[in-house]
């Protein structure tokens, strides 16, 4: 069965100390990668995504992404978080042969502390 | 500032009550999502529409649950009679079709059912 996985439940960071999300995938072929955010009593917002070439993807609000093919995995990373940046955080990913079905990740709970 | 808007954003009803949700995609987007998200089965796609054809509907109970798309300006999601496990957040998210493409979502409606 095809899936993602967030290993952290929740990750701890200091403001201004760098962080990384973790995010490794089970899906067949070379899939679409997703990012998205979900601030507290609001709607998901798209990060950024993976599509084709270089393997490090810049997105919104300073964050990127390093894409691996080899170990599955799309990490997002920040070089200095910030207390704002506390939030959920989705990796998802779209199967090649879909044009809509996406393979979501349990969330991961980032906490920057003052 | 484009968004996706739902109505209401929250709404608690007694069991066997008839609930609708409503949600204005953004204008020029030929898809539309909907999702529930609750703690225990994160987000689970309930229906997809795409050009208003309902193109899956898969994930949605077919004895209590109804998704419409009457035009293009507002999507419905129905659930008669409700039951206390339908209690969730519901969200309605729109894009462009297309396998690489992003979501956009609403903030959502948290429905309690009493």
């Amino acid at each position: 069965a095809q899936s993602v996985a967030q290993p952290e439940d929740q990750v701890n960071v200091a403001e201004g100390n760098p962080l990384t999300v973790k995010c490794t995938y089970s899906v067949s072929g070379n899939p679409y990668l997703f990012w998205y955010v979900q601030y507290p009593n609001r709607g998901l917002q798209f990060l950024l995504k993976y599509i084709t070439g270089d393997n490090l993807v810049k997105g919104s609000y300073g964050f990127e992404a390093e894409f691996n093919k080899s170990q599955t995995s799309f990490h997002l990373k920040k070089p200095s978080a910030l207390v704002s940046d506390s939030a959920l955080y989705f990796c998802a990913v779209r199967p090649r042969d879909s044009n809509y079905q996406l393979i979501w990740g349990a969330g991961t709970k980032l906490i920057i502390k003052p | 500032d484009a968004r996706v808007t739902q109505t209401p954003r929250h709404k608690v009803t007694e069991m066997g009550q008839e609930v609708t949700m409503r949600c204005q995609p953004i204008l020029g987007h030929n898809t539309v999502f909907w999702y529930r998200q609750t703690m225990m089965q994160g987000l689970e796609l309930l229906a997809y529409f795409r050009n208003r054809a309902p193109l899956d509907d898969s994930g949605m109970p077919k004895d209590r649950f109804s998704a419409e798309m009457p035009d293009a300006t507002l999507a419905t999601l129905k659930i008669q009679p409700s039951e206390p496990r339908d209690s969730a957040v519901y969200f309605c998210a729109s894009g462009l079709a297309g396998s690489n493409t992003e979501a956009f979502f609403g903030q959502g409606t948290r429905l309690t059912v009493v």
